[in-house]
């Protein structure tokens, strides 16, 4: 297993198009997370799975992003209507048990909206 | 909410100097952890400090916990190049949330 893989690494679209990343975590990991990350700022929390069950949402993620993990094993962030403002590096970690709390990161899908 | 704030935001030093970075948080923490960033890549686990430990080392990394300050330092000693990164504070909120702070952009002039 190489880690926590993110595609596409990069995507530039248009204002209004739809945008979908994957991410597959850590073939053990039970816990998937999604992070955005802008530009000279920390990573932003926007949701995490359990398995295949979404347990906590971030007011970030406005209804125009929906995040998916089918079979509690890749998982998908969909962006509709981008805007500019999501223009941004979205973050995928992993990780196996809560005991110590450390995160696997991807490298992340930078996403440019023109 | 950023949970963590690190300070400075951004540190230039010369090579084979000592780096350090500090962060405050805001609330009870059971550990705190420090992330690595290099520009545009993902980011990196490279500590973690319990709520009970005050210090702990990791190769040429020595970090502190001041729980009653609700701060922590990471320290970088014998810096070299390719130390140049950002480097982030983290803390568990809620139930399982790791949140980070803004981070501290740290470069290495050779």
């Amino acid at each position: 297993d190489t880690g926590v893989s993110q595609n596409p690494r990069h995507k530039i679209t248009k204002r209004g198009q739809n945008v979908t990343f994957r991410c597959d975590p850590i073939s053990e990991h039970n816990r998937l997370y999604w992070y955005r990350q802008t530009l000279g700022q920390g990573p932003e929390f926007l949701t995490y799975f359990q398995n295949e069950a979404q347990l906590e949402k971030s007011r970030l993620l406005s209804d125009r992003f929906s995040a998916e993990r089918p079979k509690g094993s890749f998982s998908t962030l969909e962006i509709q209507r981008t805007e500019q403002g999501d223009s941004a590096m979205y973050l995928c970690a992993s990780s196996p048990l809560w005991d110590t709390g450390e995160l696997f990161f991807g490298e992340g899908s930078r996403l440019t909206v023109l | 909410s950023q949970q963590g704030e690190e300070d400075p935001q951004a540190l230039s030093i010369q090579e084979g100097e000592n780096a350090t970075m500090n962060c405050s948080y805001k609330t009870s923490i059971n550990n705190l952890q420090w992330y690595r960033q290099n520009s545009g890549r993902g980011l990196v686990h490279l500590i973690l400090i319990r709520s009970n430990e005050r210090e702990k080392h990791s190769g040429r990394l020595r970090v502190t916990l001041d729980t009653s300050k609700k701060s922590s330092s990471l320290l970088i000693t014998a810096s070299r190049a390719a130390d140049t990164a950002s480097y982030f504070c983290a803390t568990v909120q809620g139930a399982q949330k790791l949140v980070f702070g803004q981070g501290t952009r740290l470069t290495i002039n050779p």
